[in-house]
């Protein structure tokens, strides 16, 4: 089945304490994109990247980092979580830059709390 | 001005009734363009493609104006599983030729029994 499978789905931890979120696709997608969604906020982009070895910013990636080493993999770290990060993310894949018409196709979401 | 606009809602429409979202791009970029229905908690998920001519899935039915950018979604008679918020998601595409995809805020939809 073609999915994009996020870990964990729940996850609590404290103030600085590093933490990865992990994401994978098998759908042979190039472009990878997280998101963290919050009550009134909507959906705002953290990071993407549109192929292997290749990731830039996105609207809000203060305090985050991710890494694409692989094409099915694309982790999003959190070096030293803080309250404000707590959050609903979701991890996002779709097939190349010359696919305009190609939708999102989203992991089931990654609900953090930062105590 | 956000780039992406929708009707804050929420709608709360009785069964059987037909219902209307509205959403305005301002990027004459766009390229393409979506619905996707997200349920409480969950992951966004594609309800359809919005294409020049129209399209239908059943009870649902997309519209899209590109002389004045503005993308329609109607559910007829609605069910007490349509209840949900509606995203308005574009692809815009970008100066290095490649494109990005924008969210809507989302429409929230409640149907009453």
């Amino acid at each position: 089945e073609a999915q994009v499978t996020q870990n964990p789905r729940y996850l609590i931890t404290v103030t600085g304490k590093k933490l990865t979120v992990t994401c994978s696709q098998n759908m042979n997608h190039e472009y990878m994109s997280w998101y963290r969604q919050d009550p009134g906020l909507g959906l705002r982009q953290i990071y993407y990247s549109m192929n292997v070895e290749v990731t830039d910013k996105g609207d809000v990636p203060e305090g985050y980092k991710v890494s694409r080493k692989e094409k099915r993999n694309f982790p999003l770290i959190l070096e030293s979580p803080s309250p404000n990060q707590t959050s609903l993310y979701f991890c996002a894949s779709r097939p190349g830059q010359g696919n305009y018409n190609s939708p999102l196709h989203f992991g089931n979401g990654t609900r953090l709390t930062v105590t | 001005r956000k780039e992406v606009e929708q009707d804050p809602g929420p709608f709360n429409v009785p069964e059987g009734a037909t219902v209307a979202f509205n959403c305005t791009y301002s990027n004459s970029a766009s390229q393409s363009f979506f619905w996707y229905r997200q349920d409480c908690r969950k992951e966004p998920k594609l309800l359809m493609s919005v294409y020049s001519s129209g399209n239908e899935d059943g009870r649902f039915t997309a519209q899209l104006n590109r002389a004045s950018q503005y993308i329609s979604l109607l559910i007829r008679d609605s069910k007490l599983s349509d209840s949900a918020t509606y995203l308005c998601v574009v692809n815009i595409e970008g100066n290095t030729g490649g494109f990005k995809t924008i969210f809507g805020a989302g429409t929230r939809l409640f149907v009453k029994a």
